[in-house]
């Protein structure tokens, strides 16, 4: 089994600030998924990443793949209540299907 | 637009019942998943099917089993439902993109207890 840690685990925040939230492995992977899940839903998808060092933007939302394609970060400027949710890191690395590993997520709350 | 729905937001059952969870995907995806997410423990994937018919077993299969009869559907069931099924139940779709990552998309969820 592939382990994603992702810190911090939780995180409470005024709207306005900036944060970021961290995806880690010691396993290298083809590419990485990042997902928002509100209270009561299913995950959706944000991202994907597939190239080492890779950026992506999505409006206040930038995505980094770590060069070495083990790690990941999420960074969000200025939080909106809005983007309160459960953040999960998912990376794949092998053919098959069964190859795509989750983290156990990062908590966010964005206080009004 | 991707859809991925599933048959019960909420459930709730007793110890020893059958359960049926259904999964229907309207994108026409090869690669279907169950997941169960509980607190603390992130996603686990139970079973999951490559094709019709097709069905392979994931992390924690125990207790469970699925059927896939047709492309867009996918079951998930609990023979004999126990108290340490309780949990979230999540379905997925997933498809290829061009150079070899994935798009895998949920459904809303079961929250089953088994009481």
């Amino acid at each position: 089994t592939q382990l994603l840690e992702q810190s911090p685990q939780f995180l409470s925040i005024q709207e306005g600030e900036n944060l970021t939230v961290y995806c880690n492995s010691s396993s290298v992977f083809s590419s990485l998924q990042w997902y928002r899940q509100e209270p009561g839903e299913g995950p959706v998808l944000l991202v994907t990443v597939v190239t080492g060092g890779e950026v992506k933007k999505l409006k206040r939302l930038t995505f980094q793949f770590g060069d070495a394609r083990k790690d990941s970060s999420l960074h969000i400027t200025a939080a909106q209540p809005g983007d309160t949710g459960l953040y999960l890191c998912a990376g794949a690395n092998s053919p098959g299907l069964n190859n795509l590993f989750f983290g156990t997520g990062t908590r966010l709350t964005v206080i009004p | 637009d991707v859809k991925v729905t599933q048959s019960s937001r909420y459930l709730v059952k007793r110890t020893g019942e059958k359960v049926f969870l259904e999964c229907v995907q309207d994108m026409d995806h090869e690669n279907m998943f169950w997941y169960r997410q509980d607190p603390g423990l992130g996603l686990r994937l139970i079973y999951f099917s490559y094709d019709v018919k097709m069905k392979e077993k994931g992390d924690i299969p125990e207790g469970y089993s699925v059927s896939r009869e047709k492309k867009e559907r996918f079951s998930l069931i609990l023979e004999s439902a126990s108290t340490n099924q309780t949990s979230m139940y999540l379905c997925a779709s997933r498809t290829f993109r061009t150079g070899g990552s994935y798009e895998q998309y949920f459904g809303p969820g079961t929250r089953l207890t088994v009481t």
